[in-house]
């Protein structure tokens, strides 16, 4: 079955930019959506953004300024960027794939998670 | 933009108890909403979709319903792996999706 990696730095200075990438393995990365979600320690998930296999984008409103979602089929993975990081932005990252039907869209499955902690 | 509220935000339940919690949505959403389980330290596992429907390989003591604003999730017999936070996710918004802020279900 589908299985997805995160990988990335666990430190980022603040006003830097936090990179992730998330490994597909077990399934290809077409034909589906995939999106970044993210959980501050002790507190609840917030979803970041997605993006389709064909490259098309959505994000949240309250991050979109900062937020760069891009895809690389070749190599079954697809990343995320976030911009001028504040230590608001300390959170373990999750990669999900999000199902999208005609009865809604839900995230399945996802990956392990990652913490990446912002600090000087 | 569409507010989740779950309740109670914590309780206290015994093994065998049959649980039920809540999911409010702030308008309606018809169906379109999700429900998630969290262990400590591992990534929430999707349990019931599209409000009713469960996830392939969760166990049928799992149970959602509702529909509009208000939605439930009922666990009838509660395990001891059950002992989780569990978030519910609206999608009525879609391409914008948010979180309920999690119900924790530990042991009384």
């Amino acid at each position: 079955q589908v299985q997805l990696q995160e990988s990335g730095p666990g430190l980022v200075k603040p006003s830097e930019t936090l990179s992730l990438t998330c490994t597909v393995s077990g399934g290809s990365i077409s034909s589906y959506y995939w999106s970044w979600i993210r959980q501050p320690p002790g507190k609840g998930l917030e979803w970041i953004g997605y993006i389709y296999y064909s490259g098309s984008t959505n994000y949240n409103p309250s991050l979109k300024s900062r937020v760069t979602i891009s895809v690389d089929t070749s190599k079954n993975q697809f990343s995320l960027k976030l911009s001028s990081v504040t230590a608001a932005d300390t959170a373990v990252y999750y990669c999900a794939r999000l199902v999208v039907a005609a009865t809604g869209a839900w995230f399945d499955p996802w990956g392990q998670g990652t913490l990446v902690t912002v600090s000087s | 933009d569409i507010q989740m509220t779950q309740s109670p935000s914590s309780l206290s339940a015994s093994v065998g108890d049959r649980v039920t919690i809540t999911c409010r949505a702030s308008q309606s959403i018809s169906s379109y909403l999700n429900w998630y389980q969290q262990k400590p330290g591992k990534a929430p596992k999707l349990l019931i979709y599209a409000a009713s429907s469960l996830q392939s390989g969760v166990p049928s003591r799992f149970s959602g319903s509702g529909s509009g604003t208000d939605f439930t999730l009922t666990i009838s017999s509660l395990q001891p792996e059950d002992f989780a936070t569990y978030y519910c996710q609206q999608s009525y918004s879609t391409p914008i999706f948010t979180f309920g802020p999690g119900t924790k279900v530990d042991i009384k």
